[in-house]
Formats: structure tokens, C-alpha cells, sequence
């Protein structure tokens, strides 16, 4: 079975302090690994994804991932976080079938 | 290039009615899935269609169906509604396999 688990219900950071949201995985065989983010009444967007190869992947608005097979984690980064960027994370694991994570709320203070 | 397109927006049903949500996916785009957000917690799959074919089933009653059209929009009911119906659903389209796009999803309300 397929899960995931993000750690950190909310989250608060200073505007232009770095971020990091974590993410473990269960998943059978090699995963696919995704996070997206919601901002409040909206749908999800997809910030990056990874399948193969590189470990690290960039993404959009900044962000960057980190997959670690060993550790079963897949952590998301920003090096210096915008007001802009507050809203809710999640983590999703899976192929045609994606399981979420509770999400990671995330709070920006100027 | 317009996204994925879900309506209505919002709607407010009474328990034991029935709905029914819309979604048209991105052009060129032949898979649809669904997914319910409860609210705090994360997304949950309910449908996966491709080709008009169900492709995977999530952990739902039969009270949840869904179906896709020749053009690849498909529509999700829900009948008997219980008050924990009460979510964001969301409609997700993809090109390859294992790469979905969001629509902004129906508020669903069951009083």
C-alpha cells in the first residue's frame, strides 16, 4: 500500500528565511513523487515531480526537492520564502493513483 | 491554453439528494481522475477514468459513479447524500500517466 506522511501540521517562517517541508513515503516499488500547493478556495498546483534519475529537482516558484531512497523522504526547500508563498503543501506518492499527505500549513510573517 | 474546468463552482444540497459534478479536462488530455478534500486533510481518490474506461477505484461506496464522454470530460454523482459528503472535490487530468493537473475543484455542501 501507498502512503504518506508529512510531519509538520503548520509551519510558520519569516519572509525571506528558508523552508523545508518534510515528507515520508511508502510505496512498493520505485515512486513517484510529487508536491503540489493550495492556496486558500483553490485547486492544486503542481510545484515539481519526481520519477528517475536526479535526485534533486527544481521546480517552480523557487522551489526544490530532495528524494532520499534510503531515509524514504522526499523534502521540499525553499531558500528564501515570499509572503506569496503562504498557503498549504502537500506531498503525494503514486501513478494514476495519487495518495496525499494531511498537507503542511504554512505561515509567512513579515 | 485553458486548464481544468470543473462545475459548478459552489452548491448546497440537502442530506438523501443526489449531484452531479463536471470537468473538462485540458485539450489533448484523455485521462481523468477525481479526488474529495475533506476539509484539514489532504486529497483522497475516488475515480480514475481513461479512454471512458474506469481505470482504478478508490475506497468509496456505490454511491459515488462516474463516467467519461467521447470528448473526455466526464462527470462525477453522488447519490443519498450524507452530511459527510461535504467536501472539495477535485478533478485532475493528465497526458502521461503520472503527471495530473488540478481544477480549482466544487465546494459541495450537503445541509
Amino acid at each position: 500500500a501507498q502512503s504518506v506522511t508529512q510531519p509538520d501540521i503548520h509551519i510558520t517562517v519569516s519572509e525571506g528565511a528558508s523552508l523545508e517541508l518534510r515528507c515520508n513515503y511508502s510505496y512498493g516499488a520505485t515512486p513517484y513523487l510529487f508536491w503540489y500547493v493550495q492556496s486558500p478556495g483553490q485547486g492544486l498546483q503542481l510545484l515539481l515531480k519526481y520519477f528517475s534519475g536526479d535526485t534533486l529537482v527544481q521546480g517552480i516558484k523557487g522551489f526544490e526537492a530532495e528524494f532520499k531512497r534510503s531515509q524514504s523522504s522526499f523534502n521540499l526547500r525553499k531558500p528564501s520564502v515570499h509572503w506569496s508563498d503562504a498557503a498549504e503543501y502537500f506531498c503525494a506518492v503514486g501513478g494514476d493513483k495519487l495518495s496525499f499527505g494531511a498537507g503542511t500549513t504554512v505561515t509567512v510573517r513579515a | 491554453d485553458a486548464g481544468v474546468t470543473q462545475s459548478p463552482t459552489h452548491l448546497i444540497k440537502t442530506r438523501g439528494q443526489q449531484v452531479t459534478l463536471r470537468c473538462s479536462p485540458i485539450s489533448g488530455h484523455k485521462s481523468v481522475s477525481w479526488y474529495q478534500q475533506v476539509l484539514g486533510q489532504g486529497p483522497q481518490f475516488i475515480f480514475q477514468y481513461y479512454e471512458k474506461e474506469e481505470r482504478g477505484r478508490g475506497n468509496f461506496p456505490d454511491r459515488f459513479s462516474a463516467r467519461q464522454f467521447p470528448n473526455y470530460s466526464s462527470e462525477l454523482n453522488v447519490n443519498a447524500l450524507l452530511l459527510g459528503d461535504s467536501a472539495l472535490y477535485l478533478c485532475a487530468s493528465s497526458l502521461s500517466p503520472y503527471e495530473q493537473y488540478f481544477g480549482p475543484g466544487t465546494r459541495l455542501t450537503v445541509t
